[in-house]
């Protein structure tokens, strides 16, 4: 079967750095998507990896090594705004998102 | 604000009632998507449009039913439903289910609660 693997909960404090990981096993790969959902809305796009590196956009990086099946969301400078449950998905070979049951981080003052 | 709405944001409804479920997208895109989250578990794919024709279909059970009238609007049609349907109902759109980058904007959602 397919799945998509992250931690349940995470805690940092604020200024700090957080990295939150993202493993998978999926039907072929088509791209790895990172959103940021705050309690009660909509999640929202953050990043895109579908070669292996890393993306920079801002405070936030994404990491994608398709070899190992293995992403990461890097989160710098943390404001208390950052708050929310991170989703890792990943496309499948037919172009279908799996979704991890995403990672609630905790950001202490 | 992503430019995809939905209502009602909130629903409360016994076992036999009939309600809709309504989703509406301002970005011009040609795919819409329903998903399921329940708390503590990945996002569920329900139902995927695409140019109005339904491209997926996964073993949703009949008490749900979809309809796109138009690549704008979408509705979750809802009927005989159980308690462990009580979830948050989100309504996504795309511009196309393939594609390169091809992010999800998503609305922000129904709480659906069910007697």
């Amino acid at each position: 079967g397919q799945n998509i693997d992250q931690p349940t909960e995470m805690t940092a404090t604020e200024g700090a750095i957080v990295q939150i990981n993202c493993t998978y096993q999926t039907s072929g790969f088509n791209g790895l998507f990172w959103y940021q959902q705050h309690a009660g809305e909509a999640p929202t796009f953050l990043s895109y990896n579908v070669l292996d590196g890393l993306e920079e956009k801002g405070r936030f990086s994404s990491f994608l090594s398709r070899s190992k099946g293995y992403s990461y969301l890097l989160l710098k400078e943390l404001q208390m705004k950052d708050s929310a449950s991170y989703l890792c998905a990943v496309r499948d070979g037919n172009y279908q998102l799996i979704w991890g049951a995403g990672t609630k981080l905790i950001i202490k003052p | 604000e992503t430019g995809v709405t939905q209502t009602p944001r909130h629903l409360v409804m016994g076992m036999t009632n009939k309600k809709s479920l309504k989703c509406e997208q301002h970005l011009g895109h040609n795919a819409m998507y329903w998903y399921k989250q329940s708390a503590k578990k990945p996002l569920e794919l329900m139902f995927v449009y695409s140019l109005e024709e339904r491209v997926e279909n996964n073993s949703v059970p009949s008490r749900f039913s979809p309809e796109c009238p138009n690549s704008s609007h979408l509705f979750l049609h809802l009927h005989t439903l159980q308690p462990e349907d009580s979830a948050l109902y989100l309504c996504a759109s795309s511009q196309n289910p393939s594609g390169s980058v091809n992010e999800q904007f998503f609305g922000p959602g129904t709480r659906l609660t069910v007697l």
